[in-house]
């Protein structure tokens, strides 16, 4: 199947940085969504793209819907310690019944 | 509250046995989905449902099985046939098509 690769695995920054992650796929994707995982959770759904080129933002994150449909990417402006966890990319073909997701950036926030 | 339940939060599998996991959803969502997430990786679909009465193989399949009886239940069967079951097991559902999944809290499975 498809394969997406998101990156960096893992990123520390202090409080108050912003913070970029990304991911590729090696197909195109119809839709792209970001999620975050806390410890011990499911994750929860952050953003949701559906259009190439889609810019869309959700508080102090903004995700976008690559122009060539085979990428997206997460920003996180000024963050805060809450913002810590895993966030995962997902891509799908058609209808989210075939979800590919990478395999997470884990982001630490030092205060 | 409307959401999905997974139970219970932690279980254990002795060596031969089967053990089943319970989902549960109040959202009148008509898919769900079972995933497996080990470390280090993304979730791994094992079996969804679009309606009652029917369900299909994920890219995990062997060593599970599932049932759809009714829309709000969706349990999912580890079977003594999958060898490494150690993992963190999601349970999701969605409304209709080009809707996003919506995950319940997992359930964590050890061996004895």
């Amino acid at each position: 199947g498809q394969q997406l690769n998101q990156s960096p695995q893992s990123m520390f920054i202090q409080e108050g940085e912003d913070v970029s992650m990304n991911c590729t796929s090696s197909s195109i994707f119809n839709t792209w969504l970001w999620y975050k995982q806390d410890p011990g959770e499911g994750p929860v759904l952050l953003i949701a793209l559906y259009k190439a080129g889609e810019l869309t933002s959700n508080g102090r994150l903004t995700a976008q819907f690559g122009i060539t449909r085979k990428d997206s990417f997460l920003n996180i402006s000024a963050s805060i310690p809450s913002d810590v966890g895993i966030y995962f990319c997902a891509g799908s073909i058609a209808g989210n019944n075939d979800m590919r997701f990478g395999a997470g950036t884990r982001l630490t926030v030092k205060p | 509250d409307g959401g999905i339940t997974q139970s219970p939060k932690y279980l254990f599998r002795k060596e031969g046995q089967n053990v089943t996991l319970s989902c549960e959803q109040n959202l009148n969502h008509d898919a769900m989905y079972w995933y497996r997430q080990d470390p280090g990786q993304g979730l791994r679909l094992i079996y969804y449902s679009q309606i009652v009465n029917d369900f299909q193989k994920g890219d995990i399949a062997e060593g599970y099985s599932v049932s759809r009886e009714k829309k709000e239940s969706f349990p999912l069967t580890v079977t003594s046939a999958q060898k490494n079951p150690t993992a963190f097991y999601l349970c999701a559902s969605k409304e209709g098509a080009w809707q996003p999944q919506h995950f319940g809290d997992g359930t964590r499975l050890s061996i004895l």
